[in-house]
């Protein structure tokens, strides 16, 4: 079946420092891929997605790219913020990751 | 546009007891869907409707869990009866439609606890 794996947590970095969250799936056929965000005391919102081979997906400064070749769909971010500290769920569809938590220090 | 609503937030039940959860998806929304997020893991599908009809339900433990979705709006989560394991949080999501591409809205769950 279905599956996601991401890189476990917790990820703890310097404000304005490059953010690389990997995510790798297996699936049959051509499914969209999707990253969502918890932040602290709030519930799972979209953060982008994408929906086809090499389609990239932007928001808030984040970036991912949707790699058949590799069955990859990593999250970047070039210079983060603390207000960045959330945990990240890379998924495909209805299956989801573990989760990756992202500290932010000032 | 209201988001998805959840009740109640909290529960605190002891095992072999019952519980009930309510969700109440964004109007409009043809799929929603039912999860269980227990405590450092991510969100795992139990049951996913389009409409009033199940479309997935294969990893919903049906001899303690059910769930409804009647006239294809609100839905209801049921454990019973539950055990210590069942502890966690119950998420309802909704989205326009099950077509992959689509995206879901997820409410602020349900915190389950089991003593």
């Amino acid at each position: 079946g279905d599956s996601v794996t991401q890189m476990e947590g917790p990820v703890t970095l310097s404000e304005e420092a490059f953010l690389t969250i990997n995510c790798t799936y297996t699936a049959t056929g051509y499914p969209s891929l999707f990253w969502y965000v918890q932040y602290p005391g709030e519930g799972l919102q979209l953060l982008l997605k994408a929906t086809k081979a090499d389609d990239k997906g932007s928001n808030k400064g984040f970036e991912a790219t949707y790699r058949k070749e590799t069955t990859s769909f990593h999250l970047e971010k070039g210079s983060v913020q603390v207000s960045d500290s959330a945990v990240y769920f890379c998924a495909l569809s209805e299956v989801f990751g573990s989760g990756t938590k992202l500290n932010v220090k000032p | 546009e209201a988001g998805v609503a959840q009740s109640p937030r909290y529960k605190i039940i002891e095992k072999r007891q019952s519980v009930a959860f309510w969700c109440n998806p964004i109007s409009g929304h043809a799929t929603l869907y039912w999860y269980q997020q227990i405590l450092g893991q991510g969100p795992k599908l139990l049951i996913q409707f389009q409409n009033n009809g199940v479309v997935d339900d294969s990893q919903l433990p049906k001899d303690r869990f059910s769930a409804e979705r009647l006239k294809g709006v609100d839905s209801t989560l049921k454990i019973q009866p539950a055990k210590l394991e069942d502890s966690a949080v119950y998420l309802c999501a909704s989205s326009f439609s099950r077509d992959r591409g689509y995206e879901q809205y997820f409410g602020p769950g349900t915190r389950l606890t089991v003593t």
